[in-house]
């Protein structure tokens, strides 16, 4: 399936640090995007990185792709307590996207 | 500002109970997603609509079915509610143009007494 899997499915980083959070999928993708999820809220989307792209930078945020592993990674350097939530990778291809179980961030203030 | 609505927020219904929730955007997009999301889980595309054109996933069981009156709203029905339906259902939507990315309401948390 194209669904992504998150690595490590739970972090708990100290405010300043930098969070790492990987993605592996299985099958060709048209892109690989990241959401955010706080607790018992939607979704709200970070990131999108194209096929043919290796790496994307958004604010605080760095997201690379590797085609030839499947795999991406998601780094939100000097995080802050804010950044506390449910990070999803998720799969565009096929018209729809497929979510991974998604990584719980905790920021210690 | 140009959002996505979901009502309600909390939705309690009975074992059997048909239920519906709502969701609404100012977006103008013209595809509408639906997700159940389990405790700890991925969001789990049960459907979507292009426009009017209903697509349904492959394994949304036959109780959960959906209707799309206008572009700006979205209904989801469940018509026998079972306990293993509990979940959070969360709406989305994205532009016809560039279907990618997806804009998502805040979700409504169902609970099946």
């Amino acid at each position: 399936s194209q669904q992504g899997e998150e690595d490590p499915q739970a972090l708990s980083i100290q405010e300043g640090e930098n969070a790492t959070m990987n993605c592996s999928y299985k099958t060709s993708i048209n892109n690989l995007q990241w959401y955010r999820q706080n607790s018992g809220r939607g979704l709200v989307h970070l990131i999108l990185i194209r096929s043919n792209e290796r790496e994307k930078h958004s604010g605080r945020l760095r997201v690379t792709l590797d085609t030839s592993k499947k795999s991406s990674s998601l780094l939100i350097t000097a995080s802050r307590a804010a950044d506390t939530a449910s990070y999803f990778c998720a799969c565009y291809g096929n018209n729809r996207l497929a979510f991974g179980k998604g990584n719980q961030v905790v920021v210690i203030p | 500002d140009a959002m996505v609505i979901q009502n309600p927020r909390y939705q309690v219904t009975q074992f059997g109970k048909p239920v519906t929730l709502s969701c609404s955007q100012t977006l103008n997009h013209n595809v509408m997603y639906w997700y159940q999301q389990k405790s700890s889980q991925a969001p789990k595309l049960l459907f979507h609509y292009y426009d009017k054109d209903f697509n349904n996933e492959a394994d949304t069981p036959d109780n959960f079915q959906s209707r799309r009156p206008n572009t700006s709203f979205c209904f989801l029905d469940i018509r026998s509610p079972g306990l293993g339906d509990a979940a959070m259902y969360l709406c989305a939507t994205s532009s016809g143009t560039t279907q990618e990315t997806q804009y998502f309401g805040p979700g409504t948390r169902l609970l099946v007494l």
